[in-house]
């Protein structure tokens, strides 16, 4: 079972480019995440989709847009990336009645 | 205030012992509690759910204190498979993922 998928797994940016993060599952899973994950900080939630068609921003926002695209697929834009977006990102998914979030193995973006 | 704080350790163990890991969150409407377990540069796993009357599951043993709001992990017998980082997570909601927020982790190192 592929469970979550991400890419790419590695990624280096010069300031002011853009780039989109994929992720699909295949789990039939509601509910789609996206966290960035920095030393000291813990995971932070970027933004989330409770289901197809909705997206709602999380704890850091600023600086992302998301698609839900379908069921399966959420991803995450980088319009004009800075250096203080250089950290791993794991997108996540989870089922109706369950508090658990399955996550992908996650993107290292470096931001130069 | 961080609204969920760990010791962020390490804790160094001899295989064998037994460890405690305490969490405390500061949002009281917290409902539904979790460790999940990160293996160094690996994506977060669920390690177990914590239920209000303390549940066990193998050497893993979670506890749940409301009035105090903290919750704890006790890893019995520690095995060198153990070593990895201890994330606790919350949420102000029931039978869903949404709204995790995790804690920055507590790093166990068992050694020989």
């Amino acid at each position: 079972n592929a469970g979550v998928t991400q890419t790419p797994k590695f990624q280096v940016l010069k300031t002011g480019q853009s780039m989109t993060l994929q992720c699909a599952q295949d789990m039939n899973h509601n509910s789609m995440y996206w966290y960035r994950q920095d030393p000291g900080m813990g995971l932070r939630l970027i933004y989330y989709s409770a289901s197809e068609g909705t997206t709602d921003k999380g704890e850091v926002p600023n600086g992302y847009n998301v698609s839900r695209l379908n069921k399966r697929e959420f991803s995450l834009r980088l319009e004009s990336a800075a250096p203080s977006q250089t950290s791993v990102y794991f997108c996540a998914s989870s089922g109706l009645g369950t508090g658990e979030a399955f996550f992908g193995q996650g993107t290292r973006l470096t931001v130069v | 205030r961080k609204e969920v704080e760990q010791d962020p350790g390490p804790f160094n163990v001899p295989e064998g012992a037994t460890v405690a890991f305490n969490c405390t969150y500061s949002n009281s409407a917290s409902q539904s509690f979790f460790w999940y377990r990160q293996d160094c540069r690996k994506e977060p796993k669920l390690l177990m759910s914590v239920y209000s009357s303390g549940n066990e599951d193998g050497r893993f043993t979670a506890q749940l204190n409301r009035a105090s709001q903290y919750i704890s992990l006790l890893i019995r017998d520690s095995k060198l498979s153990d070593s990895a980082t201890y994330l606790c997570v919350v949420t102000p909601f029931t039978g869903t993922a949404s709204k995790l927020t995790f804690g920055t982790g507590t790093r166990l190192q068992v050694t020989l």
